[in-house]
């Protein structure tokens, strides 16, 4: 089936240090997957940190990167000098279309990210 | 832009009782969904809707009813609350197409007592 693993947290960083949280994928049913990374902050709402749709692509938000690698179905998130500000709880997910293009998302039980000043 | 907005922001209530929840979206979007999330355990799909009068029923469907009177709002109803439940529930919605970008809002916290 479709499904997403990603890094268990909690993963806990130095302020400055580099970070990756690590997304593997299933994508059984979905011809052409999307990605995506979403981020809730503490007292916020989820909301997207950033997509990439094409294989081999790369998409960028805020200082993280991330890139979707086909051959290794792997989308990991990743920072060069993470801030204290960058704490909150971050989740790898699965579109794309399936059949009527329900726009269905396969998320990830999301790495919570502590950053230490 | 735009914005959802889930009323109530908490809900309690008692074993067996009826809850309704609210979700608006003045985005403008086809598609709405509901999920549930519960700690340590990520989002899961209790209904979508890819249009007005459409419901579909996602993975976790059981135990809920849901309604999309009309294109800006999706209703949930949690037809027998569990004692002792703790959940968060999200809506969100997305527009039309292959993108699937979806925009979420604020969440409803429930615990029944």
């Amino acid at each position: 089936g479709d499904s997403v693993t990603q890094t268990e947290g909690p993963v806990t960083v130095s302020e400055s240090e580099s970070l990756i949280i690590n997304c593997t994928y299933s994508a059984t049913s979905i011809a052409y997957p999307n990605l995506f990374w979403y981020v809730r902050y503490p007292g916020e709402g989820l909301q997207l940190l950033l997509k990439v749709i094409t294989a081999g692509q790369k998409g960028s938000s805020r200082g993280f990167e991330a890139t979707y690698n086909k051959e290794t179905t792997s989308f990991h998130l990743q920072k060069a000098s993470v801030q204290e500000s960058d704490s909150a709880v971050y989740y790898c997910a699965l579109g794309g279309p399936q059949g009527g293009n329900t726009g269905k998302l396969i998320f990830g039980l999301g790495t919570t990210l502590q950053v230490q000043p | 832009g735009g914005i959802i907005t889930q009323t109530p922001k908490f809900l309690i209530g008692q074993e067996g009782q009826k809850l309704t929840l609210k979700c608006q979206q003045n985005f403008n979007h086809d598609t709405m969904y509901w999920y549930r999330q519960d700690s340590g355990k990520g989002l899961r799909l209790i209904y979508y809707s890819i249009t007005e009068n459409d419901l579909q029923k996602g993975d976790l469907s059981e135990g809920y009813d849901a309604s999309r009177e009309k294109k800006s709002s999706f209703s949930l109803t949690v037809t027998s609350a569990q004692k002792n439940e703790m959940a968060v529930f999200l809506c969100a919605s997305k527009d039309w197409g292959r993108e699937d970008t979806q925009y979420f809002g604020p969440g409803t916290r429930l615990l029944v007592l």
